[in-house]
């Protein structure tokens, strides 16, 4: 198994500002995610984040909007950039431990005002 | 907590009692599928998973059913308790990659 944390837990912040989500993992993993959780709705995945290259983006996100960092194999980051109301959301990242066993953090609460 | 499956169809069962939550998948393509519970607050944790050459998989309380004739996935929770009381997700891998495709969500309340 793998133990994900990300810091903020929650966060209201002012539509066009940006805020950089961090994603910790207690072990090396080669494939993380970032997905998208919009209120009531189920999981939408943003990008795939590579490790020492650009991420991998999911058709409707951009890397302009969803910059993601790896830097290693076992943090990320996602950033939510000039941020609208429109992307009040929980934010979650995840890792592929094996083929079929992907894991989940707690994900960050989003709120835009 | 956060409302996850506020605005998600919701299944409502006395405590005791045997639940069932569907779940239709997109693509026929899939081999994979594995059922995740999320709790208000929480992220998605894993329940069970069944592989496309099966169509049945059994764990603790659980159940889940595979019918690719007509994609469409079952999870069963036997003697529902309280604690189920959470939103479900299936979702679906394809081995032409590692990402997962996650259905709608069923928002399972159960009534003591």
């Amino acid at each position: 198994s793998a133990v994900i944390s990300q810091k903020p837990s929650r966060d209201i912040c002012q539509r066009g500002t940006s805020l950089t989500i961090q994603c910790q993992v207690d072990s090396q993993v080669t494939m993380m995610f970032w997905y998208r959780q919009q209120p009531g709705q189920s999981l939408t995945l943003i990008a795939t984040a590579n490790q020492g290259s650009e991420a991998t983006y999911e058709s409707g996100f951009v890397i302009d909007k969803f910059p993601i960092s790896r830097p290693n194999l076992t943090f990320s980051t996602l950033t939510v950039s000039n941020m609208s109301p429109e992307d009040s959301s929980i934010y979650l990242c995840s890792v592929l431990v094996s083929y079929n066993e992907q894991f989940f953090g707690p994900g960050t609460r989003l709120t835009v005002l | 907590g956060e409302s996850v499956g506020l605005h998600l169809p919701t299944l409502s069962v006395q405590e005791g009692d045997n639940s069932i939550i569907n779940c239709a998948y997109s693509n026929s393509a899939s081999d994979y599928f594995i059922w995740y519970k999320q709790e208000s607050g929480k992220g998605p944790q894993f329940i069970i998973d069944i592989r496309s050459n099966m169509d049945k998989r059994q764990g603790q309380r659980v159940t889940v059913l595979l019918n690719k004739t007509v994609k469409h996935l079952s999870l069963q929770i036997a003697a529902t308790q309280p604690g189920d009381s959470a939103v479900y997700f299936c979702a679906e891998l394809q081995n032409a990659g590692n990402m997962l495709t996650f259905g709608g969500g069923t928002r399972l309340m159960v009534k003591p």
